[in-house]
Order: C-alpha cells, then structure tokens, then sequence
C-alpha cells in the first residue's frame, strides 16, 4: 500500500534486551516523526527527521533511545537496555513537506511490551 | 503554555445524535488546529483541520467551530454513527515548529 507502514506490529522482549522497530514512510515524504503513545494517552513526541537529519531528539526519554533514517527513507528507532517503563506503542508519522501545518500520516504502530 | 487541553474525557451519545468534543489552548502563535481519529490498534488519522483565518470548516458530517479570542475550537460530529466510535484528538502546531502539541483524546461512544 501507499501508507506509512512500521514493522513488526507486536514485539516482546525481557528486560534489558536490545529492540529495533522499523518505519517505512510514504515514498518521497521528507519530514519523519516518532511518537510514543502509552495506553489512554495521546502520542507524544519522540524525535522529528528531515530527510537523513535529525533535527530534534527533544522527546527521547533517555540515551537508551537512539532514532536513525540514515538514506532519508526508511528509519529504525534503537531502545537499548529495555526497561518496563518502555513499554507502550510506538507510532511514527510522515509528511509531504516541511512545517507544523503539513498533515501527517501515521502507521499503525509497534505494540512493545516488555517483561 | 504549549497545552492543549481537551473535554471531556469520555463521551456517550446515541446514534444520530450530535457529538461535540472541545479543546483550548494557550499559545497564540498556534496557527493550525487537526482533528485526528483513532480506532483501536490502529494509527491515529487525520480527520479534519482548521487554521484560524476562519471561524468554521465542514467536511461532510465534521465541523470544526473555531473561536479564536477565547482560544477553542471544537468537533462537531453530526447524525453520529456506531462506525464513529473511536478516540478523538485535538492538536496544535505553528507552521514555524513543525511538533504536534495534542490533546488528551476522547473516547467517543455510539450506541445504536
């Protein structure tokens, strides 16, 4: 399909694993965002790409949080040394151009849970 | 300063009934306001938005009513449905910062 597509849907891990989630934004798209949704709450920002660079990790809760989009497509988001506290769904979104008045679509999202 | 505060929580209305979700804000320099639609398991998707050079939008049975000196904007869901159950968010950015400031959602209920 044309969405934003993220890969795996569901991943659980124990804790103190190492966990890669995979985002695959609508082709050509130049502004990526990750959002971190915990359950009942609204998404709440992680870090913002243009193309390859990363412009803002403002929303990283801690350095165990690493985000990349290394060819300005597709991006991977790092949690090293998962905690409990990590789970939640992990949504990322794109948009066409630059600017907070661009719509942004978003994928369905990665459900971690971690043990 | 960068809250968006949404009401209520929680919302039940009958089929064919009007829903109305509500949202203020404090930033002034907020210049697009998204209504986002989301159905469990599922990402949130864009419903409909407003800037504030208007006072409302419609886009089939959406309305955006925006009132700008006292800072709200509010959704209108007209003929409610059950397919329209689903939590609802408000957002806020400045086209200068391209951060969704959001909502806290409202869990939207359609009894047939």
């Amino acid at each position: 399909g044309a969405g934003v597509s993220q890969s795996p849907r569901y991943k659980v891990a124990k804790r103190g694993q190492d966990v890669a989630l995979r985002c695959d934004p609508i082709s050509g798209h130049v502004s990526l965002f990750w959002y971190q949704q915990a359950l009942g709450q609204g998404p709440e920002f992680l870090t913002y790409f243009q193309n390859e660079a990363q412009l803002d990790k403002s929303g990283l809760p801690s350095d165990r949080f690493f985000a990349e989009r290394p060819e300005g497509s597709v991006s991977t988001l790092k949690i090293q040394r998962t905690q409990q506290e990590d789970s939640a769904v992990y949504l990322c979104a794109s948009s066409l151009t630059v600017g907070g008045n661009q719509p942004q679509h978003f994928g369905d999202g990665t459900r971690l849970s971690i043990l | 300063q960068q809250q968006v505060k949404q009401s209520p929580q929680s919302l039940i209305v009958q089929k064919g009934g009007i829903s109305i979700i509500n949202c203020a804000y404090e930033n002034t320099a907020f210049d697009y306001f998204p209504w986002y639609q989301q159905f469990p398991g599922k990402g949130p998707a864009l419903l409909i938005a407003i800037r504030p050079d208007v006072s409302e939008k419609k886009e089939g049975r959406f309305t955006i009513s925006f009132n700008k000196s006292a800072k709200q904007f509010s959704l209108h869901i007209m003929d409610s449905q059950p397919g329209d159950s689903a939590t609802y968010f408000c957002a806020a950015s400045m086209d200068s910062n391209y951060q969704l400031i959001w909502g806290a959602g409202t869990k939207l209920i359609i009894k047939p």
